[in-house]
């Protein structure tokens, strides 16, 4: 199974409301980062959170990391149609910065305006 | 403008027929690699290099080669195509290394008849 797992698979949610998804990691990590795709297209980063952070804020973007429980979960507040993609966790391994990414299979956003 | 770009975008080739997609990037980073998506199994690394002449291989790198003669150019190559490579493929950069985000490609669709 993957290093990286996201859930839910899918959400389904109106304009405005909050949209929390979460991530579940097997091994220790230097950092874990969230990616948005719009359909079929490149990824795009959102927030890197390194293992000695537990929190991180970018506009109306919140990412927690609780390394005890090896969990992550990224909260976008008031949602807009266009934040309809795909997210995904990636984490980095093996204690350096050097190395592979790993992702998760990622959630589906679905907001309804 | 900074950019990963990727060429060609689409694909369609014939089981055996070596082939090469090209990514190049603009902004000067060390760190570049390669990706294949697939539905239901995310994104997986194929192979990745920290620098110019240091390559590794990711979680997939059966059937594919990579050269990194130059800082900006990162070639994915195909000796021998078979129809289980078929999917989309994405090249990154970061600056540095992992501790950074990663700029993705636009991708390149391919399929291998």
């Amino acid at each position: 199974s993957q290093q990286g797992e996201e859930d839910p698979q899918a959400l389904s949610i109106q304009e405005g409301e909050n949209a929390t998804m979460n991530c579940s990691y097997k091994t220790s990590i230097n950092n874990l980062q969230w990616y948005r795709q719009n359909s079929g297209r490149g990824l795009v980063h959102l927030i890197l959170i390194r293992s000695n952070e537990r929190e991180k804020h970018s506009g109306r973007l919140r990412v927690t990391l609780d390394t005890s429980k090896k969990s992550s979960s990224l909260l976008i507040t008031a949602s807009r149609a266009a934040d309809t993609a795909s997210y995904f966790c990636a984490t980095v391994t093996g204690g350096t910065s050097y190395g592979k990414l790993t992702f998760g299979q990622g959630t589906i956003l679905t907001v309804h305006p | 403008e900074a950019q990963v770009t990727q060429n060609p975008r689409y694909l369609i080739t014939v089981t055996g027929k070596k082939l090469t997609v090209t990514c190049s990037q603009n902004m000067n980073h060390e760190y570049m690699s390669w990706y294949r998506q697939d539905p239901g199994l995310g994104l997986r690394q194929i192979y990745y290099s920290m620098n110019v002449e240091v390559t590794d291989k990711g979680d997939v790198p059966e059937g594919y080669k990579v050269s990194r003669k130059e800082k900006r150019n990162f070639p994915l190559i195909l000796e021998s195509p078979s129809p289980n490579q078929t999917s989309l493929y994405f090249c990154a950069s970061t600056l540095g290394n992992l501790g950074n985000e990663q700029f993705f490609g636009p991708g390149t669709r391919l399929t291998v008849l």
